[in-house]
């Protein structure tokens, strides 16, 4: 299994400051990584995918980065909604797997 | 808008089957995979499988043994079934549309297994 691991696990920043969370892979994953948002009690919600692809609806200031191994998102200028857990997951190879997780706080 | 409800029992006992059933709302379900995810609780993401409206599955290896997923076209439902459950079993579980991204999710129904 391909192993995702996200850094920092947990972050302090306040509104308005550049957050920017890494996922690595234990493998080259090419750019098939995806990202999530996660709000207490709610189910995930799909932010970024293929790396870089904003879906419909979520602001532009979330922003994906990065191939290979190494991936990142940022949060140009954090909003009081985007305090939340943040997993990526890639979707190279089965079993599909997810980082553990970034909390914002 | 797209909705799925998961629905079933939220306390299965130990060494029997989990079944929960996933409801989809305006979309049809022949049109997309449909994937099950659970989340235990404080703990990551574990993706359990997914099922092509053709009943086409792909599993996680590590549950591959004791997993079924299977498709109601008729009702726009897929279902899951985790047998010999244990109280590692115990998640909340979602059901969501994709293969790849999951892009909408149930709110999740917690399933707790316990005597």
């Amino acid at each position: 299994d391909i192993q995702m691991t996200q850094s920092p696990s947990s972050l302090s920043a306040s509104v308005g400051d550049r957050v920017t969370i890494t996922c690595r892979a234990s493998q080259s994953i090419s750019t098939f990584l995806n990202w999530y948002q996660q709000k207490p009690g709610k189910a995930p919600k799909l932010l970024i995918s293929v790396t870089s692809s904003l879906q419909s609806g979520v602001p532009s200031r979330f922003s994906g980065s990065g191939s290979g191994t190494d991936f990142t998102l940022t949060i140009s200028s954090l909003q009081p909604e985007d305090f939340a857990t943040y997993y990526c997951q890639q979707t190279y190879s089965f079993p599909r797997t997810f980082g553990q997780g970034t909390r914002l706080e | 808008q797209v909705q799925l409800q998961e629905s079933g029992p939220g306390l299965v006992k130990p060494s029997e089957t989990l079944s929960l059933t996933c409801t989809v709302s305006g979309d049809s379900i022949s049109s997309y995979y449909w994937s099950w995810i659970r989340q235990s609780p404080g703990k990551e993401l574990e993706w359990i499988g997914y099922i092509y409206y053709s009943g086409s599955t792909n599993y996680n290896p590590s549950l591959k043994s004791r997993v079924t997923i299977s498709v109601d076209t008729s009702k726009n439902q897929f279902s899951l079934k985790v047998s010999s459950v244990t109280a590692a079993d115990t998640a909340v579980y979602y059901c969501a549309r994709g293969a790849h991204q999951l892009d909408y999710w149930g709110q999740g129904t917690l399933v707790t297994v316990s005597s």
